[in-house]
């Protein structure tokens, strides 16, 4: 069936620097992609999302870059804060069936 | 706009008990969706509806839970009997078809089945 991998499971980073969050998808009819951040005790919550007909957005420090030849797309936050620790989700989805096929989550750490 | 209420937020109660879990989607959204999530197992969807209808229940884990949407505002989440690896954080969330794609989750039902 299909599904969506995420690596790494953990990513500690020393403030200030980049990270970088990677995802696979199966279903070559997924269109769009998007990221959520579930801080510790939240409800996860749309951090940026992207759909098939772009490659790359921004938004301020973090961005989100798709490859569909290769069917992964990746999240990248630059100069992180104490803040951005969460685990962070990807999903995809195709524009037929609304239901979201849930990568497993990456723990981020920032180290201060 | 108030978001996604789910109620109780945290629920606590003895194994063999009947669970109701609630929900209010977004005022507008057709879509919603229940979710569990466990450290073990991450996020799953247990059900989804549209426009009141349940769509997909293959995530319903046994006959013990049951879903219903009597309403566009209303949803309900029931196990019965519960059991102890029943306990998890159950969220729901609702999405609006015709405008942003996004899911906007609930703040969740922290379940203990003792």
């Amino acid at each position: 069936g299909e599904n969506v991998e995420q690596h790494p499971s953990t990513l500690s980073v020393q403030e200030g620097d980049s990270a970088v969050i990677k995802c696979t998808y199966s279903d070559s009819a997924s269109n769009y992609f998007p990221w959520y951040k579930q801080e510790l005790g939240k409800r996860p919550q749309l951090i940026i999302d992207i759909r098939s007909n772009v490659g790359e957005k921004k938004d301020q420090r973090i961005a989100v870059t798709l490859n569909k030849t290769a069917k992964h797309f990746s999240l990248h936050i630059t100069e992180t804060q104490p803040e951005d620790s969460a685990v962070y989700f990807c999903a995809a989805r195709r524009d037929s069936n609304y239901q979201l096929i849930w990568g497993a989550g990456t723990k981020l750490i920032i180290k201060p | 706009d108030a978001g996604v209420i789910q109620s109780p937020r945290h629920e606590v109660t003895e194994m063999g008990q009947e669970v109701t879990l609630r929900c209010k989607p977004i005022s507008g959204h057709d879509y919603l969706f229940w979710y569990r999530q466990t450290m073990m197992r991450g996020l799953e969807l247990l059900i989804y509806f549209n426009n009141n209808v349940p769509i997909d229940d293959s995530g319903m884990p046994e006959d013990r839970f049951s879903a219903k949407m009597p309403n566009a505002s209303f949803s309900t989440l029931k196990i019965q009997p519960s059991e102890p690896r029943d306990s998890a954080v159950y969220f729901c969330a609702s999405s609006l078809r015709g405008g942003r794609l996004s899911q906007h989750f609930g703040d969740g039902t922290r379940l203990s089945i003792l």
